[in-house]
């Protein structure tokens, strides 16, 4: 089974601020045509995830270009460029590329 | 729209059954594989089931193997987890999703 290990656990953060998520897999993703099966959701409160990233750095439909993916191999980062109170949650990686798991979630709350 | 809506948790007792449905519309569903995805309370994300569009391909988390089975119908656009032997650690909201899309969730609660 692939771990996914996040982090921080929690941030806090000034509205504008930027955040960052880390996610390191323990084994390296990738897939056959070249695009690593590496997602990011968020999970606001009372409500089920959200998915903000596929592919490693491809925004879905809607999501704002302040949310940005990067990363190969087995370390993969989520980048918020301006924190607002909306991106209030907990973010979660996830691998598909061997069955599926999730990291354990980050929550970001605002300072 | 897309809509994904989970049915039929509630309670029962250890050792008891239960089956989840989740009716989807705004796509078609026949052609996208589909997952189950439960999270037990103030817990994290935990995937416990893969099936493919045509029901070739199945795939289990561990903890579920053996106890739980998924099943969809594309006829009628719905995705079904029947649980057997329910334990008192799969307690927990039990979501379908494509990942893209996910339902609101439907609690599974199971008492000793």
């Amino acid at each position: 089974e692939i771990e996914m290990t996040q982090t921080p656990l929690s941030l806090s953060v000034t509205p504008g601020q930027p955040a960052s998520i880390s996610c390191k897999c323990s084994q390296r993703l990738l897939r056959s045509i070249g695009e690593a099966s590496l997602y990011w959701f968020l999970q606001k409160p009372g409500q089920p995830p959200q998915l903000l990233i596929f592919g490693v750095s491809n925004r879905f439909s809607g999501v704002p270009d302040r949310f940005s993916g990067s990363g190969s191999g087995t370390e993969f980062t989520l980048n918020i460029s301006r924190v607002e109170a909306e991106d209030v949650g907990v973010y979660y990686c996830m691998q598909n590329m061997q069955l599926i798991t999730f990291g354990q979630g980050t929550r970001l709350d605002i300072k | 729209d897309v809509q994904l809506v989970e049915s039929g948790g509630g309670s029962v007792q250890s050792g008891g059954s239960l089956k989840v449905s989740c009716a989807v519309s705004g796509f078609s569903f026949s052609n996208y594989s589909i997952n189950w995805v439960r999270q037990a309370p103030g817990k994290g994300l935990e995937w416990i089931s893969y099936i493919s569009a045509t029901s070739t391909t199945i795939h289990y988390a561990d903890s579920v193997k053996g106890r739980f089975i998924i099943s969809r119908d594309n006829a009628k656009n719905t995705l079904f987890l029947q649980m057997n032997s329910l334990r008192v650690d799969d307690t927990a909201v039990y979501y379908c999703s494509t990942f893209d899309y996910w339902g609101q969730g439907t609690l599974v609660s199971v008492s000793s």
